[in-house]
């Protein structure tokens, strides 16, 4: 069974522009989840996203938005990004139908602001 | 304000010996427990969970206990092993944050010696 694929691992961009990222989740996994990683953060969640409804959000400003297809692959987009931007994105996907399961991470995508 | 604390930024074990890694947690809504262990440039990857229904999940070498009370939770490794050397994460989610929205700690690195 495939794992969580995130789409491209590595990524520099200038500031001011913007980044869509994505992520394809385990099959018949629905719920798919992102996180950022930082130095000084740690593992901060983003927002998960479950049948193409975004469910929960974490405390990241607007800049930061993301969608989930039919298929539940998703993808998130920052826009007018900034140096504090850099930072290893997760996605994580699992069940989540109702009761507690885990959830399963890419390898995450290594995004660079310059 | 980290509702997910993990105190110890670095733990050293030898081989053969137990590890044991803590966890401690300030929300009460919480009420599901993960632990994940991360090398460097991959995604975390999940090792066991506790529902906060029970107090202790066994999984080979892992057995993670859970005291309500006191809202703490620890990871024990037994015996220890060379490739067990990672950071660890604790990681909680709650009733009132359906689905996968965890809260990661700011991880432990374990390093174990031969």
């Amino acid at each position: 069974k495939a794992g969580v694929t995130q789409t491209p691992r590595y990524l520099i961009k200038t500031r001011g522009q913007q980044v869509t990222l994505s992520c394809s989740p385990i099959s018949g996994h629905r719920s798919v989840s992102w996180y950022q990683q930082t130095p000084g953060q740690g593992l901060q969640f983003l927002f998960e996203y479950f049948s193409e409804t975004q469910r929960n959000k974490g405390n990241f400003p607007g800049r930061f938005s993301g969608r989930q297809f039919s298929n539940s692959r998703s993808e998130m987009n920052v826009s007018t990004l900034e140096l504090g931007d850099s930072a290893l994105y997760l996605c994580a996907s699992s069940h989540a139908t109702g009761m507690r399961t885990e959830a399963f991470f890419g390898q995450g995508t290594r995004l660079t602001v310059v | 304000d980290q509702q997910v604390k993990q105190n110890s930024p670095s733990l050293s074990v030898q081989e053969g010996r137990i590890s044991i890694l803590n966890c401690d947690y300030t929300n009460s809504m919480f009420d599901y427990f993960l632990w994940y262990k991360k090398y460097p440039a991959e995604g975390p990857t999940f090792l066991i969970s506790i529902s906060s229904i029970k107090d202790k999940n066994e999984d080979g070498r892992f057995t993670v206990f859970l005291n309500k009370s006191a809202k703490h939770l620890s990871l024990h490794i037994v015996p220890s092993q060379p490739g067990d050397s990672a950071v660890y994460f604790c990681a909680a989610s709650g009733w009132e944050k359906a689905g996968t929205a965890l809260i990661f700690g700011k991880g432990t690195t374990l390093s174990v010696s031969s």
